[in-house]
């Protein structure tokens, strides 16, 4: 069965400083990739997709950037956090499906 | 333009029936997705309608309107652990369209 893991949970970072998500899939192959952004008591907001290694869709312009190292690896980064990037962001996978499956998110609070 | 509405939130009663709406306007359709999410979880799938019509899973049913852009998930023989929010997803063109979601409030 497929599992999707997303570390860390829970992040307090300072503004100005960077960031790196990671989100791995296990017992797939070729899974198209998702990150996206809730905030509090809102709905998804889809930053980045991807249909395979290398390939990145960005869905909305900020100081965020996503990468695809690995087929089942996908990570979120940026150089410079701002306060508006605080949130729950969540990391899903889907295949031929089309119902996506998310991972346990990781919350980011930007102090 | 695409547009997905939901109320914001619902109160309903212990072992009574719910009904939560969802209205969209998209520039392709395939489907109409329900995911079901408590406060500080991850979002988990409930059902994706194709098809107009009622689809029953347990207490739980979805039904889809293509020609009125309308879907909603009916909730039966509530129970405490069903409070959560609900959200769905038009899926249009190799992407999900997603509500801002309904937080449903049980009562005992």
């Amino acid at each position: 069965s497929q599992t999707i893991h997303q570390w860390p949970a829970t992040l307090v970072q300072p503004v100005g400083s960077p960031l790196s998500l990671e989100c791995t899939v296990e017992g797939t192959s070729n899974p198209n990739l998702y990150w996206y952004r809730q905030a509090a008591g809102r709905g998804l907001q889809l930053l980045f997709y991807s249909v395979g290694i290398g390939q990145i869709s960005s869905e909305v312009p900020q100081n965020l950037s996503a990468s695809r190292p690995q087929d089942r690896q996908f990570i979120l980064s940026s150089k410079k956090l701002l306060l508006s990037d605080s949130g729950f962001y969540l990391c899903a996978w889907m295949k031929e499906s089309k119902t996506q499956y998310f991972g346990p998110g990781t919350r980011l609070l930007v102090l | 333009g695409q547009n997905i509405d939901q109320p914001t939130e619902m109160t309903a009663t212990e072992g009574a029936i719910v009904q939560i709406n969802c209205t969209y306007q998209t520039s392709g359709f395939n489907g109409l997705f329900w995911y079901q999410q408590h406060a500080g979880e991850a979002p988990t799938f409930l059902s994706y309608n194709v098809l107009d019509g009622l689809e029953e899973k347990g207490r739980f049913s979805s039904f889809l309107s293509r020609s009125k852009g309308y879907s909603y998930l009916l909730l039966k023989e509530l129970q405490m652990k069903d409070s959560a929010s609900y959200l769905c997803a038009a899926d249009s063109n190799y992407q999900l369209i997603w509500g801002a979601g309904t937080k449903l409030i049980i009562k005992p």
